[in-house]
């Protein structure tokens, strides 16, 4: 199964940091993991995407456990605008068919 | 922004009647794909393009057919339109597949009657 396993919904507080985890214990050693996020009534956008070691850049971190069945975006303060469905995604046994889960619902509170 | 372009943005339809989605994109990106968006059910992958006339299935390909002529264009055909078929079509286009990242459009609202 290519699926990826994230919760529903989190709630985080502006200006806090938000942890948001994945499971995705079936991956194989060479399946990037990817983060997308969708805000209201807009298509995905990327984040960030990684193989192994940690990864960072402007908009998040990504933290990708040593067995690699799970990672963490991090968002280091949270903005009104990082409110958004955020998806973790894989590739489906090493196609070139990108499947997205259900994501998790992130609302932001002031 | 990276260049693509679906149409038409909106579409209302009757049961039956064929529709086309076209996806545009102005990137000469290899991988081209199409996702639907239904609540409950996030995104999930119609079919997909890997070059000009490589095409694959996705997750939900039955009643969808697609066409790849040229590297600029993903085209998305439902031939007869039922009323489950009523969802959000987003386009996304790739350079380096599932190592890369996806850039989306902005949608397509197709609704059948």
């Amino acid at each position: 199964d290519a699926k990826t396993t994230q919760p529903n919904s989190m709630e985080s507080n502006e200006e806090e940091p938000v942890h948001l985890p994945c499971n995705h214990s079936t991956i194989s050693g060479t399946d990037y993991i990817h983060w997308y996020r969708q805000l209201p009534s807009q298509g995905p956008e990327y984040v960030i995407h990684g193989l192994t070691s940690n990864v960072n850049n402007r908009m998040a971190s990504l933290a990708i456990a040593e067995d690699r069945k799970s990672s963490t975006l991090i968002l280091h303060r949270a903005t009104l605008r990082d409110a958004a469905v955020y998806y973790c995604i894989r590739p489906q046994g090493g196609s070139e068919k990108l499947v997205f889960g259900k994501g998790t619902k992130l609302t932001v509170n002031p | 922004d990276a260049g693509i372009t679906q149409s038409p943005r909106h579409k209302v339809t009757e049961t039956g009647t064929p529709v086309t989605l076209r996806c545009h994109q102005t990137e000469n990106h290899r991988y081209m794909y199409w996702y639907r968006q239904d609540p409950g059910h996030g995104l999930r992958l119609i079919h997909y393009s890997y070059g000009v006339k490589d095409t694959d299935k996705g997750e939900v390909s039955d009643g969808y057919s697609v066409s790849r002529s040229k590297t600029e264009d993903f085209l998305l055909t439902l031939e007869s339109a039922t009323s489950s078929q009523t969802s959000v079509y987003f386009c996304a286009i790739s350079a380096a597949g599932w190592v890369g990242e996806l850039f989306f459009g902005e949608g397509s609202r197709l609704t059948v009657l």
